[in-house]
């Protein structure tokens, strides 16, 4: 299994401001996702955060909006940029294990922005 | 496309047997994920089905037919805290990790 920790638990912020979200896994893994859940609907995938080279974005979502690093196999960022009140969301990382097997949600990081 | 189809909503009574059901279509097929989801909190991990039939695990159980495209999770003597979201999601190629998830069951059980 894996343990994951995302700061923050939760912001409000304000329209045209940016918020960094980090995700920390307590051991290595392959894969790591980011994920948007808007309230009462299911999980929407963003990007695919890649060790050492650019993350790999859905339909929909673009690296100026949501910038992404992974610089080691344990820890990566989500950047909410310039942000307006549809960017309201749950925002949750994932990690996939050596096993393959199953995915791991970390607690999810409640964004409202006004 | 790839599309997953789940119940919005399902209710169940407190004790009973109730059957949530999960059909898809997608261009590959690489495993089927059962997921809970209470309120407010994060999805966690519940079943993997990869081949045809019947994995039991306590008071959950999941089912697949892959040539049917069809999977069901069933939870048996049932008690308040199952009441959540049930999300079925696929795995659709082995060559990466990606998930297509549906838009999840919301099981409301009554006492």
């Amino acid at each position: 299994s894996a343990v994951i920790s995302q700061k923050p638990s939760r912001d409000i912020c304000q329209r045209g401001t940016s918020l960094t979200i980090q995700c920390q896994v307590d051991s290595q893994v392959t894969m790591m996702f980011w994920y948007r859940q808007q309230p009462g609907q299911s999980l929407t995938l963003i990007a695919t955060a890649n060790q050492g080279s650019e993350a790999t974005y859905e339909s929909g979502f673009v690296i100026d909006k949501f910038p992404i690093s992974r610089p080691n196999l344990t820890f990566s960022t989500l950047t909410v940029s310039n942000m307006s009140p549809e960017d309201s969301s749950i925002y949750l990382c994932s990690v996939e294990t050596l096993a393959g097997d199953e995915q791991f949600f970390g607690p999810g990081t409640r964004l409202t922005v006004l | 496309g790839q599309n997953i189809d789940q119940p919005t909503e399902m209710t169940a009574t407190e004790g009973a047997i109730v059957q949530i059901n999960c059909t898809y279509q997608t261009s590959g097929f690489n495993g089927l994920f059962w997921y809970q989801q209470h309120a407010g909190e994060a999805p966690t991990f519940l079943s993997y089905n990869v081949l045809d039939g019947l994995e039991e695990k306590g008071r959950f159980s999941s089912f697949l037919s892959r040539s049917k495209g069809y999977s069901y999770l069933l939870l048996k003597e049932l008690q308040m805290k199952d009441s959540a979201s049930y999300l079925c999601a696929v795995s659709p190629s082995d060559s990466n990790y990606q998930l297509i998830w549906g838009a999840g069951t919301k099981l409301i059980i009554k006492p």
